[in-house]
Order: C-alpha cells, then sequence, then structure tokens
C-alpha cells in the first residue's frame, strides 16, 4: 500500500484564493511526522511545513497550515491569499518513528499547483 | 546557513561510465540523506549518514551505487557502470535536530542523464 497518497495530479487557483491540497497517509507508527515540500521548476525541495503525530494544533507557517485529520489519517495543506509564486509541485511526506530512527521520508507523487493571474 | 551545495547540476554521461556527485551539507548538520527522482514521482530514499557512518541503504541501492562520508562532512555518491534507468534528479538533504524533528534541507540537486 502506499503509505503517502496525493490524489491531485494538478490544481489550478486564481490569484489571492485559497487552495487546498490534499495528503493522505499510512503507517501503524504511533509516532510520525508529515512535512509538505515546494518544488519549483528549478528541482530545488522547499520545506514548508511540519506536523507531528502528538502535536494537538495544526500547523501554520505564514500563508501555509496544514488541517491535520488523525483519524482519517489525513494532513492536507491549506495555501491562503496564493501568488503567482506559488506556482510549482508540492510534496506531502512522512517520516515514521523517532529517538533512533533514521527520519527518512517517504513522498507522495506531488501535486502540480498553477496559480492564474 | 549556506544552504546544502550540490555538484555538478548537471551530468551527461554516456552508457557504461562512472559517475560521481558531491553534496556539501549545512555545516554542522550531523545527518545527510541521498534521495533519487525520477521524472514525475516524489523522491525516493536511497541512503542516510549520521556523521560519517553510513546507517541505512535502500534496496534501491545496487551493487553498482556507493557513497561515502568521510570526515562526516560532504558526501559524494558514485554510480558505476551506468545505466539508462540510472537517469533521473539525486537530491542531497542534511538536517540537525531543531524543534523536535530533523527538518530536512535538500540541495538543489544533481540531474543525471545517461545516453
Amino acid at each position: 500500500a502506499q503509505k503517502i497518497t496525493q490524489t491531485q495530479p494538478g490544481m489550478f487557483v486564481q490569484e489571492k484564493e485559497a487552495v487546498t491540497l490534499d495528503c493522505t497517509y499510512d503507517t501503524s507508527d504511533p509516532s510520525y511526522g508529515l512535512f509538505w515540500y515546494k518544488q519549483p521548476s528549478s528541482g530545488e525541495m522547499i520545506f514548508l511545513i511540519y506536523q507531528g503525530s502528538y502535536d494537538q494544533q495544526n500547523a501554520t507557517e505564514g500563508r501555509y497550515s496544514l488541517n491535520f485529520q488523525k483519524a482519517r489519517k489525513s494532513a492536507n495543506l491549506v495555501i491562503s491569499a496564493s501568488q503567482l509564486g506559488d506556482s510549482a509541485m508540492y510534496f506531502c511526506a512522512m517520516r515514521e518513528g523517532s529517538g533512533g530512527s533514521n527520519y527518512k521520508l517517504t513522498f507522495g507523487k506531488g501535486t502540480l499547483l498553477t496559480v492564474n493571474p | 546557513d549556506t544552504g546544502v551545495s550540490q555538484n555538478p547540476r548537471h551530468k551527461i554521461t554516456k552508457r557504461g561510465q562512472n559517475v560521481t556527485f558531491r553534496c556539501d551539507p549545512i555545516s554542522e548538520h550531523n545527518r545527510l540523506y541521498w534521495y533519487r527522482q525520477t521524472l514525475g514521482q516524489g523522491p525516493e530514499f536511497l541512503t542516510y549518514f549520521q556523521n560519517e557512518a553510513q546507517l541505512e541503504k535502500s534496496r534501491l541501492l545496487s551493487d553498482r551505487f556507493s557513497a561515502e562520508r568521510p570526515k562526516g562532512s560532504f558526501s559524494t555518491l558514485e554510480i558505476q557502470r551506468t545505466e539508462q534507468g540510472d537517469s533521473a534528479m539525486y537530491l542531497c538533504a542534511s538536517s540537525t535536530l531543531r524543534h523536535g524533528t530533523y527538518e530536512q534541507y535538500f540541495g538543489p540537486g544533481t540531474r543525471l542523464t545517461v545516453t
């Protein structure tokens, strides 16, 4: 089974509007972390936001927020007030374990976001 | 932080040749990761170092691949006898414990094309 599923290959949003990118995950480990990365056409992976499995509140970083629904195993990224520069691939990723774990990330296939002027 | 750097950014090689990539992590980051990303996919974990020790290798890392991190600083990834299936973006990331987690910072990647 896929550990990270991103069901939206592509999404379109108008500039200044909000958009939600979906991510569901699968793990039996009680300790895990969820990440979102942005990958512009230049190729570099840019860290956006992190949510730990024990965090009580949804993570927020500026215009990015993570809608964490633990029972549903979903970790959707919400981008508010979209900007043209937000056009990029977005990847959801998970690391499992804690303590001595190596913290490797498992990525989804990504969602290509296009922001229209 | 000057960021993670990778060299070269692009490499074109003929099938059967050997190639070597270099990754310079953020200074004082003790963990270093290599990932491979093929077209239309997310990155896939290849291997991981804590300081100079290589602690885990993915099954994706065949015998033709070798990675080193001498002295726990920069790392190299070598592919011997390259095959067309090795064409991909090779990403390096480094991390250290911060805010209770090992947030990974990625470099710009090395894009390998095997002809």
